[in-house]
């Protein structure tokens, strides 16, 4: 039974470029969260999606960020025209249920921008 | 949800039991205990969660004290494995995130 898979798991982007991070969730888990670590320090929550809905997009910086979770296929975090402070490692997290605190998270995407 | 506050960091012997404490003097009545652990580089990792009640599993137990503003985390035989920052979050199900903050930092030593 596959974990929480992402991808890219490193990924290189100049600075203005794109980036975009996938997170297929664990099987039978509808529930998508997207952290962020930067270096040296803790987890930050960003994001908390259901299937083709945003229920808590409290943590997502206002501009050049956005996260969708399609009917079919992985979630995806879009980060538009990246900044080196983007630099950082984006986890994503599954769970079965909503308001549950046992998430299942991937080993992360680390992201590099030049 | 509440504040938690644990030690910055702590050692242990591997083989002996590795006692994690947390501070959470403003819980509150529907607000649950959960630790996580994230060993370096890799995603967090579930460890347990509990409300009132100790909780033991396979790879942990928790104790939380019975006014519920403090519990301590056990690992009873701590191996080099076990190296990792540990997290303690207090969080109630009426919410969506887990709000990770700076965690233990365990080194199990030989």
């Amino acid at each position: 039974n596959a974990g929480v898979m992402q991808n890219p798991r490193h990924l290189v982007r100049r600075r203005g470029q794109e980036a975009r991070l996938r997170c297929s969730p664990m099987k039978g888990h509808s529930h998508v969260y997207w952290y962020r670590q930067l270096p040296e320090e803790g987890l930050k929550f960003m994001v908390y999606l259901q299937k083709e809905n945003i229920i808590d997009e409290s943590g997502m910086p206002k501009e050049r960020f956005s996260a969708e979770f399609p009917k079919e296929g992985p979630s995806i975090l879009r980060i538009q025209q990246v900044v080196r402070g983007d630099s950082a490692a984006y986890f994503c997290a599954s769970s079965t249920a909503d308001h549950t605190g046992e998430l299942f998270f991937g080993e992360g995407s680390r992201l590099t921008v030049l | 949800d509440a504040k938690t506050t644990q030690p910055t960091s702590m050692d242990c012997a591997e083989g002996r039991a590795a006692n994690l404490p947390c501070n959470h003097s403003t819980i509150s009545g529907n607000e649950y205990v959960y630790w996580y652990r994230q060993i370096h580089s890799q995603g967090p990792q579930y460890i347990i969660h509990g409300l009132k009640n100790n909780e033991t599993n396979e790879m942990a137990s928790l104790i939380i004290t019975e006014d519920r503003k403090s519990s301590t985390l056990i690992l009873p035989h701590a191996t080099l494995r076990d190296t990792a920052v540990y997290y303690c979050i207090v969080r109630s199900n009426s919410g969506y995130a887990l709000n990770f903050g700076k965690g233990t930092s365990l080194l199990v030593t030989p």
